[in-house]
This record gives C-alpha cells, structure tokens and sequence, in this order.
C-alpha cells in the first residue's frame, strides 16, 4: 500500500524562526513529490521535486528531495505569520498523474 | 482563464438524497480528478480520468460515480449520500506530464450529510 506521513503533525514557531517539515513515502511507481500549502480553501502549489539531491528554492521557502532515502524536507526560513498554514506533501504515483497525500503539518507562527 | 471551477460551493443533503458535484476547466489539461479532506487528514483520491471518456478509481470510490464526456467536465455524483460523506470536495486538474506534475485545485465544495 502506499503510503505518505509527514512530521511533525502540527508545529508552533514564533516569527523569524526557521522550521523543517518533514515528508517520508513508500511508494511503489514514484514520479514526483509535490509540496502544497493550505490555507482555507484550496492547496496551493509550492514546489515539484523529481531528482534526488538537486534543491528548490523560492524565496524564503527550500525543498530537497533524497530518492535513496526516500523522504523530503521543506525549510522555511525568517518565518512570517502569513507562513500560518498547512502544509501538504504528496506523490505523484502513475501515469495518470494521482497523488497520494500525506496527512500534513499545521504550523503556526505566532508574532 | 477561469481555471479550476466547483459549483456549488456549500451544500447540505439530507441522507439518501443523490446529487451531482460539478467541475470545469479551461485550461485544456487531459487529467482531471477528485479528491476529499476530512478534518485533520489529508486529501484523499476518489476518482480520476486521464483523457475524456477514461475514468478509474482512486483510494476511497465507493459511493461516487464520474464521468468524462468531454474534456473541461468532470462531475463527481453522489449515489445515496450517506454522513460518512460529509467532507471538503476537491477536483483538480494537470497536464500529462511524462514526470508527473502540478494539479492545479478548485476552490472546495463543502458538503454536509444529514
């Protein structure tokens, strides 16, 4: 069975911290891991990681995937209280593009 | 572009009652899909179609039914709806990539199940 499970569940930071999600998955098609945010509506796309090693930037906001190991980690650097959120790992898994998402990070930065 | 479309946006079934989730696209993507959020979970996949007239099942399909007549429309159909199906409804669409790639998200439907 696939699977996707992020860590922690849910993280407190004050502004300006710098934090780390985490992402693990054990799937049997890998193709691609995607990093979404969520705020109240619908997840909006952050990064897309296909090789191992080779790191995605944007801002204050990383992202490096380790195909060997098969996990992923997200940095936020200098965080903001607009970074508040949920933040989605998933894997794209077969030709068809579906996803199998991982059950998330709440984070929250206080001022 | 409009992008990713869901009508409607709220809405409330009594159980037993049979409704159609709607969703469109502009954007000429070939993959479309559908996708729930229970509280404290992730999203789950219901079905998905990776060309007009091809459908398959996802992670969670029982209890919906979908087709794809043409490109832009992929509504999702809710048999006899049942309180288990109270959840936030997300249809998504991408481009086929060989490598996978972005699904661009709908703004939700909430659906409540009495």
């Amino acid at each position: 069975e696939d699977k996707v499970v992020q860590s922690p569940l849910s993280l407190v930071v004050h502004e300006g911290d710098t934090v780390t999600l985490n992402c693990s998955y054990e799937v049997t098609n890998f193709r691609s891991l995607l990093w979404y945010k969520q705020e109240k509506k619908a997840p909006t796309f952050l990064f897309m990681l296909t090789s191992s090693g080779i790191e995605k930037k944007s801002g204050r906001l990383s992202s490096i995937l380790d195909k060997k190991e098969l996990f992923s980690i997200l940095n936020i650097t200098a965080t903001q209280t607009g970074d508040s959120a949920i933040y989605l790992c998933a894997v794209s898994i077969n030709a068809g593009n579906m996803l199998t998402f991982g059950g998330g990070t709440r984070l929250m930065v206080k001022p | 572009n409009a992008g990713v479309t869901q009508t409607p946006k709220f809405q409330v079934l009594k159980t037993g009652q049979s409704m159609t989730l709607q969703c469109a696209q502009d954007m000429n993507h070939e993959y479309m899909s559908w996708y729930r959020q229970d509280p404290g979970m992730g999203l789950r996949l219901i079905h998905y179609s990776v060309g007009a007239g091809i459908t398959d099942q996802g992670e969670v399909p029982n209890g919906y039914n979908v087709s794809r007549s043409t490109t832009e429309d992929f509504p999702l159909r809710l048999l006899s709806a049942a309180p288990s199906q109270t959840s936030v409804y997300f249809c998504a669409s991408s481009y086929s990539f060989a490598g996978g790639g972005e699904q661009f998200f709908g703004p939700g439907t909430r659906l409540t199940v009495l």
